[in-house]
C-alpha cells in the first residue's frame, strides 16, 4: 500500500546540532508539507513544496529548511536546534492543490 | 491574517450522546474546509467540503458547511468510546498560485463509558 513515512519517530538533540528529518511518500503526491503541533498553537505550516525544485515558506519557517530534490522525499533541516523547537513534527502530502492531505505518524524532537 | 477557532475546545460526554463540534473561519480566498481525527498520532482525514449546504455523511459522523456565516459543524451520533479523539478543523486558502492549509488549535473529545 502506498504511504507517507517519517524517520526518526523520536529524537533527542542538543541545542545548536543540525538535525535533519525524513519524510518519504509513496502515491507520488505533488505536493508535501510539514507542519510542527505544540501544545496551544495546534498545526503550524513550516515549509511545503508542490514539486521537484520547488519549495515554499510557511508560518513559521525560521530556523528550518527543506529541499525536494525527487517526487517522493521532502527532508526538513533544522539548521541549529533551539530548545524553542521541541516539536511534534509532522509531514503530510496531498495528490494536487485543494485536495486533502494525508499525514505521516509525526517525529517527536526534544532539544535539550 | 487568516484565522480558523474551533469550539469547544474540549468536551466530556457520555456514550451514546450525539455531540456538535464547530469551526468559524476568516481566512483570504476559501477553496475548501476539512476535518480531521487525531488520536495518538497522525491526524486522518475524514471530510472535505467545498460548497454551503451539503452534508457529508460517513456513518456516525456528518458535517456541513455555511460559506455565508463562514462556518462548520461536526455533528457525532451515538458516540462512543472510540470517538474520543481531537478533532481539527483546517482551511484551505489559495491565493498567487499556491495553496494552503490554515488549522485550528482543535477540539478535544472524551467519551466515557
Amino acid at each position: 500500500d502506498a504511504e507517507i513515512t517519517q524517520s526518526p519517530r523520536h529524537k533527542i538533540t542538543e541545542t545548536g546540532r543540525q538535525v535533519t528529518l525524513a519524510c518519504h511518500q509513496t502515491w507520488n503526491h505533488n505536493n508535501m508539507f510539514w507542519y510542527r503541533q505544540d501544545l496551544g498553537h495546534g498545526l503550524r505550516l513550516i515549509h511545503y513544496s508542490y514539486g521537484v525544485q520547488d519549495t515554499n515558506k510557511g508560518e513559521v519557517s525560521d530556523g528550518y529548511s527543506v529541499s525536494r530534490s525527487n517526487t517522493e522525499d521532502l527532508p526538513l533541516t533544522l539548521e541549529s536546534a533551539a530548545s524553542s523547537q521541541t516539536s511534534v513534527y509532522f509531514c503530510a502530502s496531498s495528490v494536487n492543490r485543494n485536495t486533502e492531505a494525508f499525514f505521516g505518524q509525526g517525529t517527536r524532537l526534544t532539544v535539550v | 491574517e487568516d484565522k480558523v477557532v474551533q469550539s469547544p475546545l474540549s468536551l466530556v460526554v457520555h456514550e451514546g450522546d450525539t455531540v456538535t463540534l464547530n469551526c468559524s473561519y476568516e481566512v483570504t480566498n476559501f477553496r475548501s474546509l476539512l476535518w480531521y481525527k487525531q488520536e495518538k498520532k497522525a491526524p486522518t482525514f475524514l471530510f472535505m467540503l467545498t460548497s454551503s449546504g451539503i452534508e457529508k455523511k460517513s456513518g456516525r459522523l456528518s458535517s456541513i458547511l455555511d460559506k455565508k456565516e463562514l462556518f462548520s459543524i461536526l455533528n457525532i451520533t451515538a458516540t462512543q468510546t472510540g470517538d474520543s479523539a481531537i478533532y481539527l478543523c483546517a482551511v484551505g486558502n489559495s491565493g498567487a498560485g499556491s495553496y494552503q492549509l490554515t488549522f485550528g488549535k482543535g477540539t478535544k473529545l472524551s467519551v466515557i463509558p
